[in-house]
């Protein structure tokens, strides 16, 4: 399973509402996770099974899901927020990320 | 704490071998399927393989890029999981993460990463 990611690079404003896409070759049944990565830095979690919210993770992202379409949302850009997003399919092997949404300062 | 954490990278010429370790701390692992997942240089995420959870008998899946050179392994006693990385060519030179995943459906937990570096 392919997973397309896009933009792969955006730059963005504090406080701006981004939305960041990834669309599978097929159905995943909603298993599909979002990740943050900062330079140097292990990727975190921050949303699994399409929707849900990890523990700790500031309620302005969210995630949603229409077919094989999915969708990350930051709803207030904050400076911490500027990283590189991967999404990841867990529904079959192999396991598939894509290939990373970079999100820099405007 | 729960932390996890890798060990075990370094320098190795193509066709050599590399063994790297995971070690779990504040859970044990062996009630988790675990994965590794690794990164070369400026590139994406790329999976790599994983190992079930003791209650579905520690089976093993892999990524078609490692599969035959690379085996998962654990230590139970030692709450250790392996990384056994064989016939190693230049392409496999990443950053190496071990992850938890919960369900099977969640990487919660992500170690800090060891780095491999496969060159003549």
């Amino acid at each position: 399973i392919q997973l397309t990611q896009s933009p792969s690079f955006l730059s963005a404003s504090v406080g701006d509402r981004v939305t960041i896409t990834c669309r599978a070759t097929q159905g995943i049944n909603n298993y599909l996770d979002w990740y943050q990565q900062k330079p140097g830095k292990a990727p975190e979690l921050l949303i699994y099974a399409a929707s849900i919210l990890q523990s700790g993770v500031p309620s302005r992202f969210s995630g949603s899901a229409s077919g094989t379409d999915f969708t990350l949302t930051i709803s207030s850009l904050q400076p911490e927020d500027f990283a590189t997003y991967y999404c990841q399919q867990l529904d079959n092997y192999p396991l598939t990320f894509g290939g990373g949404t970079r999100v820099d300062i405007k | 704490e729960v932390q996890l954490a890798e060990s075990g990278g370094g320098l190795v010429q193509p066709g050599g071998s590399l063994r790297l370790s995971c070690e779990g701390s504040g859970f044990s692992l062996s009630d988790h399927y675990m994965d590794w997942v690794r990164q070369a240089p400026g590139k994406g995420l790329e999976w790599v393989g994983r190992t079930r959870n003791k209650a579905d008998r520690y089976t093993t899946e892999y990524a078609a890029s490692v599969k035959g050179r690379f085996i998962i392994s654990r230590d139970y006693s030692e709450n250790l999981l392996y990384l056994h990385m064989n016939s190693l060519k230049i392409e496999d030179t990443a950053v190496y993460y071990c992850v938890r995943v919960p369900g099977s459906t969640r990487a919660d937990l992500w170690g800090q990463g060891t780095l491999v570096t496969v060159s003549s």
